[in-house]
């Protein structure tokens, strides 16, 4: 079965970056029509998309934070990493990462989520 | 991009059906297919309910319907039950080739 687990920081400093890794099982980032994602929650606010990466590398991020996110993949050890720089205590949230996949022209998205880790920004 | 407009809250009696909007653009939800609604109880992680406007995953009941006219989707539960209280969000495509999310409607079962 599909299972991703998010693993980082829980307390960071402003301005800082921070470095969240998704280490996932059950499916291949390989596979045509698959990625994996970002998602945030500020707590008690609603979700917010913040990035993914493609099967065969694209990769699309909010155009709201673009410049403050960088995410990666590593198919060999099942793993993504998502960056995000200069934090700011609004950056407090639950991190979410999200498995989605296109299907025969269905598109099964954020189908399979981690169970999420809060960081929170504050000196 | 600018989050879709849902009601922040919505409520409705046993048995009865509710539907929740989710109102975006003709950039968004109004252009493509790709529309999703979430349940997400307290302290847990968001579950698809429902994919591509009207689609059920498996082992999502019967009760959770979707549907989308122009610019805005719509999420119908039917026979409320209890469990069905829950935050819920949708979410779309989007024309930058992104995603957006709505901004949450609170489910209360009276």
């Amino acid at each position: 079965q599909i299972t991703l687990r998010e693993s980082g920081p829980t307390l960071v400093n402003p301005t800082q970056t921070l470095t969240l890794t998704c280490t996932f099982s059950g499916f291949s980032l390989s596979t045509t029509g698959v990625d994996v994602g970002w998602i945030r929650q500020p707590p008690g606010q609603a979700l917010e998309w913040l990035a993914l990466v493609y099967w065969d590398g694209d990769k699309r991020y909010n155009p709201s934070l673009r410049t403050r996110l960088s995410i990666t993949k590593d198919t060999s050890i099942n793993q993504v990493v998502l960056t995000v720089s200069n934090l700011d205590p609004a950056d407090t949230a639950t991190y979410y990462c999200v498995h989605s996949r296109l299907w025969f022209g269905d598109l099964l998205l954020f189908d399979y989520w981690g169970q999420g880790t809060l960081v929170t920004v504050s000196s | 991009q600018s989050a879709l407009a849902q009601p922040a809250s919505v409520s409705g009696s046993p048995g009865q059906s509710i539907t929740i909007s989710c109102t975006g653009t003709s950039s968004d939800v109004g252009s493509y297919k790709y529309v999703s609604w979430y349940q997400q109880h307290p302290g847990e992680a968001p579950k698809l309910m429902i994919y591509d406007v009207s689609k059920r995953p498996s082992g999502v009941s019967n009760r959770f319907s979707g549907s989308k006219s122009g610019n805005t989707a719509s999420l119908t539960i039917s026979g409320l039950q209890a469990e069905d209280e829950a935050d819920y969000y949708c979410s779309s495509y989007t024309d930058s080739t992104t995603y957006v999310f709505g901004t949450g409607t609170k489910v209360t079962v009276l």
